[in-house]
């Protein structure tokens, strides 16, 4: 069964601590992994597609990268703006849906 | 462009009512996908479509219907509503096979008493 599992749960961070998300997957076959944020009482908001192992994107503060058993979003130099939850979901090449994790609510304090 | 819109914003419903969440996007996206989200849970699928006149089932379906007679809309009912349905339910589009890519809407905060 496909899964993805983030951790931590929560992390508070002084503006320009960099700091890492972790983003543990299981899947049958990865089609493609995906970094979402989500601000408070918003809908999720597109950050990142990943495809192989190996693969790195960047945006501004954000870097997301990928290996066969977990992605990591990086944030240098995080600012207060930064302050959101953090999704990450996978898709397998046998299914047309997404699994989604339960999140990493970031808090960063100036 | 809109891009993905959900009406209504909030909605109280009493047990046993029944209800129609609306989604509609303007960009001509062919994939579409209905998502509750729940305190510790995550989003959890409900129900898809990968076209008009296409859908299929999610982790969680029971309840809920969706039907998709245009590329446009995808509306998401509550046959019965139940207090296990209270969450906050979000639409999503993409282009199927370019990128997947999800643009969501904003959201649907769903009570039942």
């Amino acid at each position: 069964e496909d899964q993805v599992t983030q951790s931590p749960e929560a992390l508070r961070l002084q503006e320009g601590e960099s700091s890492s998300l972790n983003c543990s997957y299981t899947v049958s076959g990865l089609r493609g992994l995906f970094w979402y944020r989500q601000d408070p009482g918003k809908g999720p908001e597109f950050l990142f597609t990943l495809y192989s192992a190996g693969e790195e994107k960047e945006k501004e503060r954000l870097k997301a990268t990928l290996t066969k058993k977990e992605s990591f979003l990086h944030i240098t130099a995080p600012k207060p703006e930064d302050s959101a939850t953090y999704l990450c979901a996978v898709r397998g090449w046998d299914t047309d849906k997404l699994i989604f994790g339960t999140g990493t609510r970031l808090q960063v304090f100036p | 462009n809109a891009g993905v819109t959900q009406t209504p914003k909030f909605q109280v419903l009493k047990t046993g009512q029944s209800m129609t969440l609306q989604c509609a996007q303007d960009m001509n996206h062919e994939y579409m996908s209905w998502y509750r989200q729940d305190p510790g849970m995550g989003l959890r699928l409900i129900h898809y479509s990968v076209g008009a006149g296409i859908t299929d089932q999610g982790e969680v379906p029971n309840g809920y219907n969706v039907s998709r007679s245009t590329t446009e809309d995808f509306p998401l009912r509550l046959l019965s509503a139940a207090p296990s349905q209270t969450s906050v339910y979000f639409c999503a589009s993409s282009q199927r096979e370019i990128t997947y890519e999800q643009y969501f809407g904003p959201g649907t905060r769903l009570t039942v008493t």
